[in-house]
């Protein structure tokens, strides 16, 4: 079973920033959060991960909370090419084999 | 950024045929690759583990008869399903990992089995 849970599906405005939630409570203290989306009829594309501190890279932003439980996407500025499934994962290494759970359907509204 | 590579894109073949979808890492070698499937509305699905030079480790559920599953250099994986019926109707995708680094998806393979 996927070890995270994530809502069905969400809509945001174009050129909103999109927050995109996760809960992760039984995560491990050597697991990273990662994420990964996947637009329609493609493979799965890597968009970022952490273990402890928030991160930022070019295509987003990764907040974990605290204590691990839980953590928040941000796409600062959506796009409608942003529409996609987004995948929360939580592994331990980059080695593992990764169990997608059922992830959350972005609709970016023009 | 690392590059993984499926072939073919898509593939339409008769019931009971059998059809090879290959996955390659095209700029690092990769020890182990995944299989995925995934049906319309649904996630992805591990069908099984694909380490060079040894048999592939299956999930639970999956036939490792049907599929089957070629790790033969540190760049290519193939994965054979036999006599395939409409109901293997699906978008298969493999991952490389590129030890100590990442893993990457490959663009996926679409089946289609009439």
């Amino acid at each position: 079973d996927a070890k995270t849970t994530q809502p069905t599906s969400m809509d945001c405005a174009e050129g909103r920033a999109a927050n995109l939630p996760c809960n992760h409570s039984t995560i491990s203290g050597n697991e990273y959060v990662y994420w990964y989306r996947q637009i329609h009829s493609q493979g799965p594309q890597y968009i970022i991960h952490g273990l402890k501190n928030n991160e930022t890279n070019e295509m987003a932003s990764l907040i974990i909370t605290e204590d691990r439980k839980s953590s928040t996407l941000i796409l600062p500025h959506a796009t409608l090419r942003d529409t996609a499934v987004y995948y929360c994962i939580v592994r331990v290494i980059r080695d593992d084999k990764i169990i997608f759970g059922k992830g959350t359907r972005l609709h970016i509204l023009p | 950024g690392a590059v993984v590579s499926q072939h073919p894109s898509w593939v339409i073949c008769k019931s009971g045929t059998s059809v090879k979808i290959e996955c390659r890492s095209l700029d690092f070698q990769a020890t182990t690759m995944f299989w995925y499937r995934q049906f319309p509305k649904q996630s992805l699905m591990l069908m099984a583990t694909s380490n060079e030079g040894s048999k592939a480790t299956y999930e639970q559920g999956v036939e490792k008869d049907k599929f089957l599953i070629n790790h033969a250099s540190l760049t290519l994986s193939t994965l054979t399903v036999t006599s395939a019926h409409p109901e293997d109707s699906s978008f298969y995708i493999c991952s490389a990992v590129d030890p100590g680094v990442e893993q990457y998806f490959g663009p996926g393979t679409r089946l289609t089995v009439t």
